[in-house]
């Protein structure tokens, strides 16, 4: 069955980094388009990043372009998303998800909190 | 860039149907759609995929008490014999262009 684990948040400083790791198993990780999707306490969802199956193609929502990178490792059915330049509005769970063009599997989620 | 619009809450008595309603903006109309619920402190879980002709193909293990319709740039979902797990934020998506898009979710309350 599909999986997807997500691990790495946690508190972290304004202006911090955070790097989130996605686990995948239970399908074939290389054929499918990946995203990042957050949710903010009480919020709706809000989705992040995408990145395409062989990593020629990402895109960002405009609130993390140029602080977020999203990445693959396809050897070992990974997902990333390193977040730079973190702000208070970052606080959210962050969800890895797989995309089909729809979002069809969800992970569990990883908290990160960003406050000093 | 297409935009989702759903009502922010809904209610039903257990047992019988409720309609939930995600309205595609304009020029947006002949979008697909995808149908999520979360229920309380839990992660979403995909529910279906719902095309403007109102075919839908649904996730394993989504019961049969769930289905989906679409009118113009409508996409519904529908929930027959409420039970209380389906008590829940439902959430529809869309994409375009690389973008990806959520409603902000209906707050279903089974009463």
């Amino acid at each position: 069955q599909v999986q997807l684990v997500e691990s790495g948040g946690g508190l972290v400083k304004p202006g911090g980094s955070l790097r989130l790791s996605c686990a995948a198993s239970g399908f074939t990780f290389s054929d499918y388009y990946m995203s990042w999707i957050r949710q903010a306490p009480g919020k709706g969802l809000e989705w992040v990043s995408y990145i395409s199956s062989s990593s020629s193609y990402t895109n960002y929502a405009d609130s993390v372009k140029g602080r977020f990178t999203i990445s693959r490792d396809n050897a070992k059915n990974s997902l990333y998303l390193q977040m730079n330049s973190l702000r208070a509005e970052d606080t959210a769970v962050y969800y890895c998800a797989r995309v089909s063009p729809e979002v069809d599997y969800w992970g569990q989620g990883t908290l990160v909190t960003v406050s000093s | 860039q297409p935009v989702l619009t759903q009502s922010s809450s809904a209610s039903a008595s257990l047992g019988s149907s409720v309609k939930l309603t995600c309205t595609l903006s304009s020029g947006h109309s002949s979008y697909i759609i995808a149908w999520h619920q979360q229920q309380p402190g839990k992660a979403p879980r995909y529910l279906m995929k719902l095309e403007g002709s109102g075919s839908y193909n649904k996730g394993s293990g989504v019961p049969d008490r769930f289905s989906g319709s679409s009118s113009g740039a409508d996409r519904y979902l529908t929930i027959s014999n409420l039970q209380s797990e389906d008590e829940a934020d439902y959430y529809c998506e869309t994409w375009d262009s690389n973008n990806w898009v959520f409603g902000g979710g209906t707050k279903l309350t089974v009463l």
